[in-house]
């Protein structure tokens, strides 16, 4: 069976630029997160959704940062304008509610 | 604010060789899942302990979870290459879905 994928797994992109990370999460999954990861600040939780619908974006960092998800196979984080303190590696994941997280490979953005 | 503490940060150890990590807290967690990451992958879950002084095994790695749910360990016996890896501990936080991760501790094993 296939994993959460997320696609593109790494990206280098200028300060300013939009940055749109995408993720496919496992079929009959429920729920679906996005976290991002730094040396800093570990694993933080930025946005959880549950069928389909945003439950939780407390973990957004700021509006720079949105993050959708049109159907249940699909979901993105935007981030516009990119800035370099927003280099690090963002993990989608998902579940069925209460059940085991699945973590994608995860996306690994350098700002420049 | 739930936080959780992980040590030591960096173990590098000989292959065959025994070591704990700990994961400490201040505050209760209703459950506690331990994770291993390898270098350019995501998290994969190894376990999940609920109940105050539970012990769970796998293999040759023991989980245990404190009494008052506040703290775990991870103790590896005859540790192998292959164990090499970031753990994490994660603990429930104040909504079922919101995990409080670790910091994480680096484990090399050498051959």
């Amino acid at each position: 069976d296939a994993g959460v994928i997320q696609s593109p797994r790494h990206e280098v992109t200028e300060m300013g630029q939009e940055v749109t990370l995408r993720c496919k999460p496992i079929s009959g999954h429920n729920s679906l997160f996005w976290y991002r990861q730094t040396m800093m600040r570990g694993l933080e939780l930025l946005i959880y959704f549950n069928n389909n619908v945003p439950i939780d974006d407390s973990g957004m960092p700021e509006d720079r940062f949105s993050a959708k998800m049109p159907n249940a196979s699909f979901s993105t984080l935007k981030i516009q304008p990119s800035e370099p303190r927003d280099s690090a590696v963002y993990f989608c994941a998902s579940s069925t509610s209460g059940n085991t997280i699945y973590f994608g490979e995860g996306s690994w953005l350098t700002v420049v | 604010t739930q936080l959780l503490e992980q040590s030591p940060q960096f173990l590098s150890i000989q292959e065959g060789e025994n070591l704990t990590v700990y994961c400490n807290s201040s505050s209760v967690f209703s459950s506690l899942q331990w994770y291993r990451q390898e270098p350019g992958e995501g998290p994969v879950l190894l376990v999940t302990v609920v109940t105050g002084g539970e012990v769970k095994k796998l293999k040759r790695l023991t989980f245990q979870f404190g009494d008052a749910r506040k703290d775990s360990s991870l103790h590896i016996t005859a540790a192998q290459p292959g164990d090499t890896g970031l753990y994490l501990c994660a603990g429930e936080g104040d909504s079922s879905y919101k995990l409080i991760f670790g910091s994480g501790t680096r484990l090399l094993v050498r051959p």
